[in-house]
Formats: structure tokens, sequence, C-alpha cells
């Protein structure tokens, strides 16, 4: 089935750094949406990637849609406190099954 | 506030009981989806619903089932709760749910501890 793998699993930054997390699917997708969850929150959309090769930009998130469409990142630049939380990607595998990734904890140390 | 309600926001019941989780979808949405998420994990997709007709299934177990009804709320029962079912459940809803994806509105959850 579906394999969904998302790296790092947890990352720890300073207020300021930068930071970037990856998604990774065993087939090719026919898009990718981002989430963010905050601590004791539920799930919030970001974005859906939908072309391959697709960048958009979001103040400091900016997210990617690898060009074999099997991949995808979330970089964010000079991360703040306001960042912490766990972001996850989710796959939609045409309709048949929605499968999110395991998620990346971000925590911003002030 | 996403504009899914979802309730109880909490449950508590023991092992062998069996319980109904309780979602309606923003306003206009036709597809709902549920999710559990136990303790620092992933959410885990049980079953989505279009217009009353289910579209997708998930990992959901055979003591677990959901449906959509005429007024597009969707309720997941749970049966045979076992220790391991203990989780947050949450619901969310689009716009649509077919073979393009929609962003997924999510509700608050229900936190459910079997004992």
């Amino acid at each position: 089935g579906q394999q969904v793998m998302q790296i790092p699993q947890y990352q720890h930054v300073q207020e300021g750094e930068d930071f970037t997390t990856y998604c990774n699917s065993s087939t090719t997708l026919s898009n990718i949406q981002w989430y963010k969850q905050r601590p004791g929150g539920h799930p919030v959309f970001l974005i859906q990637l939908v072309k391959s090769g697709e960048v958009k930009k979001q103040k400091r998130l900016t997210f990617q849609f690898g060009e074999a469409k099997k991949n995808s990142s979330l970089h964010i630049t000079a991360t703040q406190t306001t960042d912490v939380g766990t972001y996850f990607c989710a796959v939609d595998n045409y309709g048949q099954n929605f499968v999110f990734g395991p998620g990346t904890r971000l925590s911003v140390l002030p | 506030d996403s504009g899914v309600t979802q309730t109880p926001k909490h449950l508590i019941t023991a092992t062998g009981q069996r319980v109904t989780l309780r979602c309606s979808p923003r306003s206009g949405d036709l597809s709902v989806y549920w999710y559990q998420q136990s303790l620092d994990q992933g959410l885990q997709f049980l079953i989505q619903y279009y217009n009353g007709e289910e579209r997708a299934k998930g990992n959901i177990l055979e003591r677990f089932s959901a449906q959509q009804f005429p007024d597009l709320h969707s309720e997941l029962n749970l049966s045979s709760l076992e220790l391991g079912d203990s989780a947050l459940y949450f619901c969310a809803s689009s716009v649509e749910g077919g073979t393009v994806s929609y962003e997924q509105y999510f509700g608050p959850g229900t936190r459910l501890t079997v004992t």
C-alpha cells in the first residue's frame, strides 16, 4: 500500500534558524497537502501542491513538490516560537485512500 | 474555529463498551473523514463518506463503523472497546471528496479514554 515517510521525526532549532521537513512517497502522487498541528490542537491545512516541480510560498514558508511528484518539502525561514508544532504531509491516492505522514515535530527555543 | 463540530469533547468508558462519536461538517461540505490519533502518534485515516455514501476506507477495525446521514452529519461507532482504542478521534470535512483532493477542515476532536 501507500507508504509516506517524513524526515526528520523531530527537529529542535534556535529561534531565527531555518527548518526543513521532507516528505517522501513510494508512489507517484496526484497531489500533496501540508498540515500543521499545534500542541493540543487539531491539524490545520497549510497548502496543496498539484503540479510537478511546483513551488509555493506563504510568508516565511516555502513548499515544493518534486519533479517526479514523489516527494515534497516544507522550508521555514527564520523560525519563530509560533512555528512550534507538528507538520504533516498528506497524500491522496487518487481518491482511493488518504494517508498522512508520521509528521515532523518542531521545537523552537527562544 | 474550523466550522467542524465534534461531540463529545471527552469520553471515558470501560473495556467492552460501545460509544458513538458525532461530527457535524462545515456548512456546505459534502465529505467527512474520520481519523484516529494515538498519543504522540500520527493521524490514521479510518474512513471517508461523501454525500451519504462510503467513499474510501483506511485502517478501520471491524469493531468500528461509521455512517453519514442525510443532513450530512456523521457518526463513528466504536464497539467492544479495548484499552488500545484510547486515542483522539478527529473528524474532518471538505467540499468534495472525489478523485480531486480538497483541503480538509478538522474538528477539535473527541478524546476517548478506555479504562
